[in-house]
């Protein structure tokens, strides 16, 4: 079965420190990977998708960036972190539901990030 | 902005009894819906889906109905439990939109003893 980690679950950091937090999924291939964040009592807003090995599209402009180093393995960094940056980091992997014909994502742990 | 949104933010019920969360959208072109549940300090879980090609779909406990006259959504879960207990948020994709999902703020159901 397939199984998606983050890591930390949380942290807190200063204003204008960096920031790398690590997703990895076990258990497919190829998958599809994102990158949410959820701000407190809020819906969740896709920040990075990546299809494949260095394919990265960014949904909204903003402080961060992403990697995909490898196939099983994507970053959300910063070099510089801001106040809002502070939040509820989700990654998820989507698979191909043939019933549906629809690629459906499923949620890992989170990281509550502070920025103070 | 979001086209998905929630008729009621808070939900209580008895344990046992059926409960109902409602979820309404704006854009005819959304194609695909989900349901998800977050316990608190944790990541979404996946409920069950729908396609705009369907009415109904059912799960364990739970059944997803779409109306798309009304642009209309609901999760029902029978014989509420505590465990049931969560913010339930639905999304939707729209058709050639890419893989992007449009969360709702979420409905909080609170299952009492």
């Amino acid at each position: 079965s397939q199984t998606i980690h983050q890591w930390p679950a949380t942290l807190v950091q200063p204003v204008g420190s960096p920031l790398s937090l690590e997703c990895t999924v076990e258990g497919t291939s190829n998958p599809n990977l994102y990158w949410y964040r959820q701000a407190a009592g809020r819906g969740l807003q896709l920040l990075f998708y990546s299809v494949g090995i260095g394919q990265i599209s960014s949904e909204v402009p903003q402080n961060l960036s992403a990697s995909r180093p490898q196939d099983r393995q994507f970053i959300l960094s910063s070099k510089k972190l801001l106040l809002s940056d502070s939040g509820f980091y989700l990654c998820a992997w989507s698979a191909y539901r043939l019933e549906l014909q629809q690629d459906t994502q499923y949620f890992g742990p989170g990281t509550r990030l502070t920025v103070l | 902005g979001e086209s998905v949104g929630l008729h009621l933010p808070t939900l209580s019920v008895q344990e046992g009894d059926n409960s109902i969360i409602n979820c309404a959208y704006s854009n005819s072109a959304s194609d695909y819906f989900i349901w998800y549940k977050q316990e608190s300090g944790k990541g979404p879980q996946f409920i069950i889906d729908i396609r705009s090609n369907m009415d109904k779909r059912q799960g364990q406990r739970v059944t997803v109905l779409l109306n798309k006259t009304v642009k209309h959504l609901s999760l029902q879960i029978a014989a509420t439990q505590p465990g049931d207990s969560a913010v339930y948020f639905c999304a939707e994709n729209i058709r050639n939109s890419g893989y992007a999902l449009n969360f709702g703020k979420g409905t909080s159901l609170l299952v009492t003893p």
